[in-house]
């Protein structure tokens, strides 16, 4: 099965730069996705990573380190409506398993 | 394009009642269909998942069911409704493969209170 780690709450502020680290195990990786989370929403794909490397999408970056079963979200330039959970999850076949989300609140 | 439709946005049942949620595709064919619940402050847990009509995984024992009648229709039904059912339903669709580089896309969700 896996096992997914992300902290559960972050605060920065507008502008600044936040990091959301990532920690998994699986029985076999076929990569790992983002999913932005705003209250009372659906989750919203940002990004998938399956080899080693940084990967950029404007504001938003994903990192992957395969052997160290780590990745990380990169949000540069906060900005208030970046306030949100944001989920990595990996793919086992058909199934995506979540972690437990990181809550980002961005303060003025 | 697709688009993903899901029902009511928001219900409020009584304990023991019996539920039907049900979530339809548009503008795909034979896509892989989910349902996820997710509690108050938590994360999503995956409830069900389908590869193709009348084709049904279940991953957590529970007083749920799910039915794929038609290729782009989903149902979650119960019933007999639990307090512990409570919380945020979530359907999500994905091409028809193995989900590596292919993402689930989320409906709006229904948020389900039992009281």
């Amino acid at each position: 099965g896996q096992n997914i780690d992300q902290p559960t709450e972050m605060t920065a502020t507008e502008g600044a730069i936040v990091q959301i680290n990532c920690t998994y195990q699986t029985s076999g990786f076929n990569g790992l996705f983002w999913y932005q989370q705003h209250a009372g929403e659906a989750p919203t794909f940002l990004s998938y990573n399956v080899l080693d490397g940084l990967e950029e999408k404007g504001r938003f970056s994903s990192f992957l380190s395969r052997s160290k079963g780590y990745s990380y979200l990169l949000l540069k330039e906060l900005q208030m409506k970046d306030s949100a959970s944001y989920l990595c999850a990996v793919p086992n076949d058909y199934k995506l398993s979540f972690g437990a989300g990181t809550t980002v609140t961005v303060r003025a | 394009s697709q688009t993903i439709h899901q029902w009511p946005a928001t219900l409020v049942q009584p304990v023991g009642s019996p539920l039907s949620l049900e979530c339809t595709v548009e503008g795909t064919s034979n896509p892989n269909l989910y349902w996820y619940r997710q509690a108050a402050g938590r994360g999503l847990q995956l409830l069900f998942y389908s590869i193709g009509i009348g084709q049904i995984s279940s991953e957590v024992p529970q007083n749920l069911s799910a039915s794929r009648p038609q290729d782009r229709q989903f149902i979650l039904s119960s019933k007999k409704l639990l307090l512990s059912d409570s919380g945020f339903y979530l359907c999500a669709w994905s091409y028809k493969q193995v989900l590596y580089n292919s993402p689930l896309h989320f409906g709006n969700g229904t948020r389900l209170t039992v009281t």
